[in-house]
């Protein structure tokens, strides 16, 4: 079946522009999460979904990070002014529930470069 | 604050040997542990969970331990092959996942 969907793949773009990033999850799956990885790093939390509940936003680094979820379904991460440092890959992913014994299924993210 | 250690260094082994990659965490107590595997230019795959009751959990040639007296997990990969070449990711988690930043394993055949 289809996995989790990011879209662009890669993006490039001058500092200081918006950029908007889409994650389309599987289908049924109610929790959705953001993550940031920079090269050589781990993956940082940025932002998670659970249904119909108010967003867990402890994660985003700064006010110009924001997320919106539609429909309970596909969601768009926005950076408004993009810095240079927010140059990284940004993933998503999506479980049937937001339990911790629920395996993250991730996309393949957004390369994201920022000249 | 929490801390993950993974081994930043690459791990290389020869094809067949067994793989230990070592995840250690500080300054809180998960009651899950997951670890994912890595390709380059492609998100996580989940691969195994262990509960903080459960000493170890196997799946064919993986198998994951959960100490936590010692604040550690060790993931094996028995009979490897050049196929399981990878970063591995350890992710303990309380409240929410919280990564490591992976070990490289590189299989030599």
């Amino acid at each position: 079946g289809a996995g989790v969907s990011q879209s662009p793949s890669n993006k490039v773009t001058e500092k200081g522009k918006d950029v908007e990033l889409r994650c389309d999850p599987i289908s049924g799956h109610t929790a959705l999460y953001w993550y940031r990885q920079s090269l050589g790093q781990g993956l940082e939390f940025l932002i998670y979904f659970q249904g119909n509940s108010a967003p867990d936003k402890s994660g985003l680094p700064s006010d110009r990070f924001s997320a919106e979820r539609t429909g309970g379904s596909v969601s768009t991460l926005t950076i408004q002014r993009t810095q240079q440092e927010d140059s990284a890959v940004y993933l998503c992913a999506s479980s049937l529930r937001g339990q911790l014994t629920q395996p993250q299924h991730f996309g393949d993210g957004t390369r994201l470069s920022i000249l | 604050s929490q801390k993950i250690e993974q081994n930043s260094e690459a791990l290389n082994i020869q094809e067949g040997k067994t793989a230990t990659l070592t995840c250690n965490y500080t300054n809180y107590s998960p009651a899950y542990l997951q670890w994912y595997r890595q390709d380059p230019g492609r998100g996580p795959v989940f691969l195994l969970l262990i509960r903080e009751n459960e000493k170890e959990k196997r799946k064919e040639r993986l198998k994951v331990t959960f100490d936590t007296t010692l604040k550690q997990s060790l993931f094996h990969i028995t009979a490897s092959q050049p196929a399981d070449s990878a970063t591995y990711l350890c992710a303990p988690s309380t409240g929410k996942l919280i990564f490591g930043q992976g070990t490289t394993l590189q299989v030599k055949p």
